[in-house]
């Protein structure tokens, strides 16, 4: 089944440790997301990949990093984790081609950052 | 700043109800509005899009609208199912780019 794959389901993280979150599509689309979800606050972009290649901020970007090397792989790296960081993190992808823009997301990573 | 609102934050009816899902945003000058669900514990599945030269768009049960120059989008739901129980999103994109600035959701509970 086409889609997006995100990779751990969930985690418990010391703080002060790295972490990456994985994200897979299989889809071809150009563009690539992550969100973070939190209760009261909602869905916000941390970063985005318009391309391969490209990267570029979103709302909530500190803290985090990601990359673009290929098409389908977009992982969002967190180089030193605080408690803040505590949240349900979504990788999503569209395409304005292909999928008219239609956003399609993985089933997320509940992170806990101790 | 994109921003926007959904009113209320939940609702609850019984079965068989017409339903009227309200979304607003402040910027009028976007390039596309979803509706989404999401069901606890899961990722968002994208039901309804409406490019910003549209007006409506319908998929079975479901009608979605979109007046621009008002700031408002509606999803309507026809003969509501327990089923339907879930959290509805609205979310928009602005300036030729996907990426979404989401309301924060309506938690939507149809009762038996």
């Amino acid at each position: 089944i086409a889609g997006i794959t995100q990779a751990p389901t969930s985690q418990i993280l010391a703080a002060g440790r790295r972490m990456t979150l994985r994200c897979t599509q299989d889809m071809r689309h150009n563009a690539m997301y992550w969100y973070r979800q939190d209760l009261g606050l909602g869905l916000r972009l941390i970063h985005y990949s318009n391309t391969a290649g490209t990267t570029g901020k979103g709302e909530v970007p500190d803290g985090y990093s990601v990359s673009r090397a290929n098409t389908d792989d977009f992982p969002l790296t967190l180089a030193s984790a605080v408690p803040s960081q505590t949240s349900v993190y979504f990788c999503a992808s569209s395409d304005s081609i292909s999928d008219r823009g239609r956003a399609f997301f993985g089933q997320g990573t509940r992170l806990t950052v101790v | 700043k994109q921003e926007v609102t959904q009113i209320p934050a939940a609702l609850s009816v019984p079965e068989g109800e017409n339903l009227v899902l309200n979304c607003s945003f402040t910027d009028s000058a976007i390039y596309n509005l979803q509706w989404f669900r999401q069901d606890p514990g899961k990722g968002l599945t994208s039901l309804l899009l409406i490019q910003s030269s549209q007006r409506e768009q319908t998929s079975g049960r479901l009608n979605a609208s979109l007046d621009k120059s008002s700031g408002r989008s509606t999803l309507y739901i026809a003969a509501s199912q327990p089923g339907d129980s879930a959290t509805y999103l609205c979310a928009v994109s602005q300036g030729g780019s996907e990426k979404l600035v989401f309301g924060k959701g309506m938690k939507l509970t149809v009762n038996p």
